[in-house]
């Protein structure tokens, strides 16, 4: 069965610093990958999203993502984090029959200043 | 302003009393979907809709219904609700691209969300 997994529940970082988020994917066919960002009592908004192509992928808010079939990753960066950036990120798969999708866990993020 | 809404925000509710909570979206989007969020398990899928008349479970389906006679509307319904639906509820919808496959992975827009809490 599909899933996707979050290992990190909690990341902190200080603002400017450097950010990565951790996603696994378990998929039998090429997934259709996706991040999105929940502000606190805000709904999702999509990030960006990888269907095929070019590994590397640029969103939003200066954040991208890299594909890596290898190891069954699609791991969310920034640069440089912003105090705005604080929020909750999911990674999400979704499959070959389009109506369904599959949510990680979710990562909070914590900006210090 | 595209969205898509959501009622009510938040409820509270006793065990077995019948309630629906209604998402609507103007987008003229055929595809709608209800997601609960639940601390730790992130969002699951409950049910979807890829267009009126047609509805099929998600990964959570069990104790809730649905429904999708326009396409702008997509109730959820929880017919004898329990403490264990005690959760945050979104509604999403999506548009999609002509014939192809990839237009279906358009973007998924967000309703603010239902706190929901059965005693």
């Amino acid at each position: 069965a599909q899933s996707v997994t979050q290992p990190d529940i909690h990341i902190t970082v200080s603002e400017g610093a450097s950010l990565e988020l951790r996603c696994n994917y378990s998929y039998g066919a090429t997934p259709y990958l996706f991040w999105y960002v929940q502000s606190p009592g805000q709904g999702l908004q999509l990030l960006l999203k990888y269907f095929s192509g070019d590994t590397l992928v640029q969103g939003i808010k200066g954040f991208e993502a890299e594909f890596k079939r290898s190891q069954s990753s699609f791991n969310l960066r920034k640069p440089s984090v912003h105090w705005s950036d604080a929020a909750e990120y999911f990674c999400a798969v979704g499959h070959t029959n389009a109506g369904k999708s599959t949510f990680g866990e979710g990562t909070t993020l914590t900006v210090k200043p | 302003e595209a969205q898509v809404t959501q009622n009510p925000r938040y409820l509270i509710t006793v065990t077995g009393k019948k309630l629906t909570v209604t998402c609507s979206q103007n987008m003229n989007h055929e595809y709608m979907s209800w997601y609960r969020q639940d601390p730790g398990l992130g969002l699951r899928q409950i049910y979807y809709s890829m267009n009126v008349e047609v509805t099929d479970k998600g990964d959570v389906p069990e104790g809730y219904k649905v429904s999708r006679k326009e396409k702008r509307n997509f109730p959820l319904i929880l017919e004898s609700p329990s403490p264990n639906q005690t959760s945050l509820y979104f509604c999403a919808s999506r548009g999609t691209s002509g014939s192809s496959f990839l237009g279906s992975y358009n973007e998924q827009f967000f309703g603010p969300g239902t706190r929901l809490t059965v005693l």
